[in-house]
């Protein structure tokens, strides 16, 4: 059965920073792209960022650029992501999702999605 | 490329048929997903490739169209299909973007 687990969530001061970890299982790992989903208050959802299954390509959402950091540990099975420069507007739950289909597909859809984590950036 | 839903909040009885609407702001193909989302709950995958079903999604489910202009349908609404459900385009693989979200409420 696939898992995703995120954690690190929390509440984080404007200008700070957070390291969110997404602890997958039940497929293997290092044969999929891997993505970053969230959804602030009440509003819809975001894609944030993606990394190949090897970790060599990273791509990244024009409002994360910069600031954000996408990685992933496949002997662990996880995927990071390191958030510096928080503002307010990055509050918002976080997902992981991994790609339906590895490559060389491409446009491929989430088929399995975290519960999610909550960053809160606030004075 | 940009996606708008319509309507963004519908008031539906059990057992209509409810149709959502996703236009693109240019061509995608068949490269578009639908995903439900329940309060609280993570996305969860309902149709790809513009109208292939997901495994394990209700028959009463179906999506239609390429290009620009897309539909998701419930045929025969149930209890469990209120929530919000949001379009994905998959064209411009992988910065994807998702449309704002259609609420579908009980009436």
């Amino acid at each position: 059965e696939v898992q995703l687990v995120e954690s690190g969530g929390g509440l984080v001061q404007p200008g700070g920073s957070l390291r969110l970890s997404c602890a997958a299982s039940g497929f293997t790992f290092s044969s999929y792209a891997m993505s970053w989903v969230r959804q602030a208050p009440g509003k819809g959802l975001e894609w944030v960022s993606a990394i190949s299954g090897s970790g060599g390509s990273t791509y990244y959402a024009d409002s994360v650029k910069g600031r954000f950091t996408i990685s992933r540990d496949n002997s662990k099975n996880t995927l990071y992501l390191q958030m510096n420069s928080l503002r307010a507007e990055d509050t918002a739950v976080y997902y992981c999702a991994k790609d339906k289909l590895p490559p060389p597909v491409v446009a491929t859809p989430f088929d399995y999605w975290g519960q999610g984590t909550l960053v809160t950036v606030s004075s | 490329i940009q996606l708008t839903q319509s309507p963004s909040s519908l008031s539906a009885s059990v057992g209509d048929r409810v149709t959502i609407t996703c236009r693109a702001s240019q061509g995608i193909s068949s490269y578009l997903a639908w995903y439900q989302q329940k309060p609280g709950k993570a996305p969860k995958l309902l149709i790809y490739a513009a109208s292939t079903l997901q495994s394990g999604v209700p028959s009463r489910f179906s999506g239609s169209g390429s290009g620009t202009d897309f539909t998701l349908t419930i045929s025969s609404l149930q209890p469990e299909d209120f929530a919000t459900y949001y379009c994905q385009q998959l064209n411009s693989y992988p910065l994807y973007t998702f449309g704002q979200g259609t609420k579908l409420e009980i009436k």
